[in-house]
Order: C-alpha cells, then sequence, then structure tokens
C-alpha cells in the first residue's frame, strides 16, 4: 500500500497561497491522490482528489507531479478558517481511505 | 441534504455499560464507514458497510458491534469498553464502496469511558 509523507507543521499568511506538499513514492498506477481537511473538533472534510492531470475545483488546486510521486496542493488565497490539519491520502483498495498524519496549517492575520 | 448526522455527540459511560451511537444519512449513499480518532491522531478506519453488509473489519475487538438496519443508517453498539476506547468516534458515507473517495464525514461522537 502506497504511504504519504506530509510535513507536520507549515505557516501561512492571511490571503497569501498555502502550498501543502506530499508525497507519496510508493504510489501505483490506479491510484488516486486525495485530500481532507479537518478543522478543529470537526469531522474530515473533503477537498480534491485527481490521477494525473492536475485539477482544480472552488476550494483548491491540486497540482501532481509528471511521475505521481508526489503532489502539492494550494490555498490560492488563504484565510483564517483555513486554519486545519491536511490529510494527503492515496486510495488503497476500493474505498479504503487510510489517513496519515497531516500537516497542521495555521493561517496568521 | 448533504448532512451525515451522529447522536448523541458526547457520550459518558462505565466500563459496565452497554450503549449505542447512531449515524444517519439522506443522500442515497450505499456505503458508510466508522472510523475511530485518539486525540491528536488521524482517523482510523473500524468498519465498512457496502449495500448494508458488513464489508471491512480492520481487527476490531467485538466489545463494538455495527449494525446497518437500512441504507440510510448505521449504528455501533458498545459493550464493556475501556477507557483507552476514549475516543472520537466518526462516521462517513459514500456514494458506494467503488466508484469514489468523496466521503462524507459527521461531526463526530465524543466517547468517553470511565
Amino acid at each position: 500500500d502506497a504511504k504519504t509523507t506530509q510535513p507536520t507543521s507549515m505557516d501561512c499568511a492571511e490571503g497569501r497561497a498555502a502550498n501543502l506538499p506530499c508525497n507519496h513514492s510508493t504510489i501505483s498506477g490506479n491510484e488516486y491522490v486525495y485530500w481532507y481537511r479537518q478543522i478543529h473538533s470537526q469531522g474530515p472534510q473533503y477537498i480534491i482528489h485527481g490521477l494525473k492531470n492536475n485539477e482544480t475545483n472552488e476550494m483548491a488546486s491540486l497540482i501532481i507531479t509528471e511521475d505521481r510521486k508526489s503532489s502539492t496542493l494550494i490555498l490560492p488565497h488563504a484565510t483564517l478558517r483555513d486554519t486545519a490539519v491536511y490529510y494527503c491520502i492515496v486510495r488503497v483498495g476500493f474505498q479504503k481511505l487510510v489517513f496519515g498524519t497531516g500537516t497542521r496549517l495555521l493561517v496568521s492575520p | 441534504d448533504t448532512e451525515v448526522t451522529q447522536t448523541p455527540k458526547h457520550l459518558v459511560m462505565g466500563m459496565t455499560n452497554k450503549k449505542s451511537l447512531k449515524c444517519e444519512q439522506h443522500m442515497g449513499h450505499r456505503a458508510m464507514y466508522w472510523y475511530k480518532q485518539k486525540a491528536k491522531k488521524p482517523p482510523e478506519l473500524m468498519f465498512v458497510y457496502s449495500y448494508e453488509k458488513l464489508s471491512i473489519n480492520e481487527s476490531v475487538p467485538s466489545r463494538f458491534s455495527p449494525e446497518c438496519p437500512n441504507s440510510s443508517l448505521l449504528n455501533l453498539h458498545l459493550h464493556a469498553l475501556q477507557p483507552e476506547d476514549s475516543a472520537l468516534y466518526l462516521c462517513a458515507s459514500s456514494q458506494d464502496q467503488v466508484n469514489t473517495g468523496e466521503l462524507f464525514f459527521g461531526e463526530g461522537s465524543r466517547l468517553t469511558v470511565l
């Protein structure tokens, strides 16, 4: 099963772009990369997912390297409400999402 | 309605008690999940139900007993728990088990075992 490696914590100034990296060097060809976030005391929230191509939605952009060994989640204009733990997850089997330790993002004024 | 509703939000129980956690969704999802989350740790998968049948049990102790009475409802029955079982229990649902990774999570039930 592919594992992910993320920095433990990151800081970002409000209004700036937050770029959260994730390494998944053992990912296999049919595994998707998912990003979720968990705001304190709430359930995790789906952000975005992708297989090979870059993806964008109303919340964020996902950039996946050509060799698929790493990816970056981009929050284009971070706000204080984006302070959360961000989980990069590689899909393991059918719907068996395994959460790693995540990155604690702190957005400051 | 894009919500997963969990009750109760907080539960305190003794080690000899029997209690249940309840999860409900009305999105027509056919896969439902229980996760356990200890403080400052990531969620850990416990059980997966697909079309009301248990499809994944991550070697969870038998003092946790899941039940899926219908496609909208998921229960977790608790009996003879230990203090180390104190945690946030998260329920989630998805359209099905195969096609999508978009899990919708509830806010969780915070369990304290005395």
